[in-house]
């Protein structure tokens, strides 16, 4: 089946670490996307790449990093500059960054205490 | 990107049309209009987009007015599986960066 995946699916951690988000798909999609969520609110891009080895800073890039090395991962890195880290992390996927619609992961809901 | 507006919630009754509305009264000539739905704790997922014309899919129908400055989405047979929010999103065709999703419009399917 091809998709994207996120693990894990619920992820705690103690305040101060870094936690690295995993994000993989396998539908040869160019370009990918971190989307932040909060309680009853709508998506805030964080990150996105459009082709390996490249990416871009999108709204609330402050606190997070990433990497494409490869094209099917993109992993987003929380780190303990992120002043609020606790959300809902989503990641997507697109053909190009162009005109194609985005599909989503099941998401990864982050908790620091 | 335009600015759209959306009810807060909605309910619908099973098995009976549900229609969304939604307001992008400064949209340009060369935005899209994009509805997608995410049901509780999942990741959203695409249902339908359009420029000018009226559009419909599997899932269901965009209805464009002719001066574009509004938008519904009808589910023509709502089921319980269909209650998550919905967002309306306009955006440029060439740019998928500029994906802006609002609060959206949290819709109750009731039986």
């Amino acid at each position: 089946d091809g998709g994207i995946t996120q693990s894990p699916k619920y992820l705690f951690r103690k305040e101060g670490q870094n936690v690295t988000l995993s994000c993989e798909q396998n539908l040869n999609h160019d370009a990918m996307y971190w989307y932040r969520q909060d309680p009853g609110q709508g998506l805030r891009l964080i990150y996105y790449s459009q082709i390996v080895n490249d990416f871009q800073k999108g709204d609330i890039a402050e606190g997070y990093s990433v990497s494409r090395e490869k094209k099917e991962s993109f992993p987003l890195t929380v780190t303990s500059a992120q002043k609020n880290p606790t959300a809902f992390y989503l990641c997507a996927s697109s053909i190009d960054g162009v005109g194609y619609e985005q599909y989503f992961g099941p998401g990864t809901r982050l908790t620091v205490t | 990107d335009a600015k759209t507006t959306q009810p807060t919630s909605m309910d619908c009754a099973e098995g009976r049309a549900a229609n969304l509305p939604c307001n992008h009264s400064t949209i340009s000539g060369n935005e899209y209009v994009y509805w997608y739905r995410q049901i509780h704790s999942q990741g959203p997922q695409y249902i339908i987009h359009g420029l000018k014309n009226n559009e419909t899919n599997e899932m269901a129908s965009l209805i464009i007015t002719e001066d574009r400055k509004s938008s519904t989405l009808i589910l023509p047979h709502a089921t319980l599986r269909d209650t998550a929010v919905y967002y309306c999103i306009v955006r440029v065709s060439y740019n998928n960066n500029d994906m802006r999703f609002g609060a959206g419009t949290r819709l109750t399917v009731k039986p």
